[in-house]
């Protein structure tokens, strides 16, 4: 079974600029959560989609923002881009079916580098 | 909400053990994480308690107190493959939202 893919791997954008990140979810996941990781803040949730549907949000402004398609694959957006967006942005499926399934698979991350 | 912490950085010897503590506040817990993130790559999921108390998976085994708020991660015969940040992260109840703590980088020196 292929993993969690994520595109692109490696994005440089300037300060002002806006970029979309997609996550592909394992086959038959059908939660999609986004996470920002910077060296000094660590892993920090943004979204979580399921269903085509928002389920949970961190505490991000409103430029970040996420959908979610009917075959459960994800985007997220990030609109008017700051230097202090420059991150390794992590995308996580899970398969939600059942009260025990907890277990997140990572993708290898988007490095999204803003000039 | 959630807080969570754990060291920042820790050493440790080859074919050793180390003890990886994380405390967390929380308003509802569900359960708690231990993930292992090589530097450079994706997190990898290691454990996942629910329960009070310590499960083993070969090499590794976490430990949990709910009452305590309290989780650590054993790391048993050391290898130098292990080093790794370790990352502790806490389960809501309800819409379980995942919080991450900031990691522990652990190092293994020969």
């Amino acid at each position: 079974k292929a993993g969690v893919t994520q595109t692109p791997r490696y994005l440089i954008k300037t300060r002002g600029q806006q970029v979309t990140l997609s996550c592909s979810p394992i086959s038959g996941h059908r939660s999609v959560s986004w996470y920002q990781q910077t060296p000094g803040q660590g892993l920090q949730f943004l979204f979580e989609y399921f269903s085509e549907t928002q389920r949970n949000k961190g505490n991000f402004p409103g430029r970040f923002s996420g959908r979610q398609f009917s075959n459960s694959r994800s985007e997220m957006n990030v609109s008017t881009l700051e230097l202090g967006d420059s991150a390794l942005y992590l995308c996580a499926s899970r398969f939600l079916e059942t009260s025990g399934d907890n277990e997140q698979f990572f993708g290898p991350g988007t490095r999204l580098t803003v000039l | 909400g959630q807080n969570i912490d754990q060291p920042t950085e820790m050493t440790a010897t080859e074919g050793a053990i180390v003890q990886i503590n994380c405390t967390y506040q929380t308003s509802g817990f569900n359960g708690l994480f231990w993930y292992q993130q090589h530097a450079g790559e994706a997190p990898t999921f290691l454990s996942y308690n629910v329960l009070d108390g310590l499960e083993e998976k070969g090499r590794f085994s976490s430990f949990l107190s709910r009452s305590k708020g309290y989780s650590y991660l054993l790391l048993k015969e050391l290898q130098m493959k292990d080093s790794a940040s370790y990352l502790c992260a806490v389960r809501d109840r309800g819409y379980q939202k995942v919080t991450f703590g900031t990691g522990t980088k652990l190092q293994v020196i020969p």
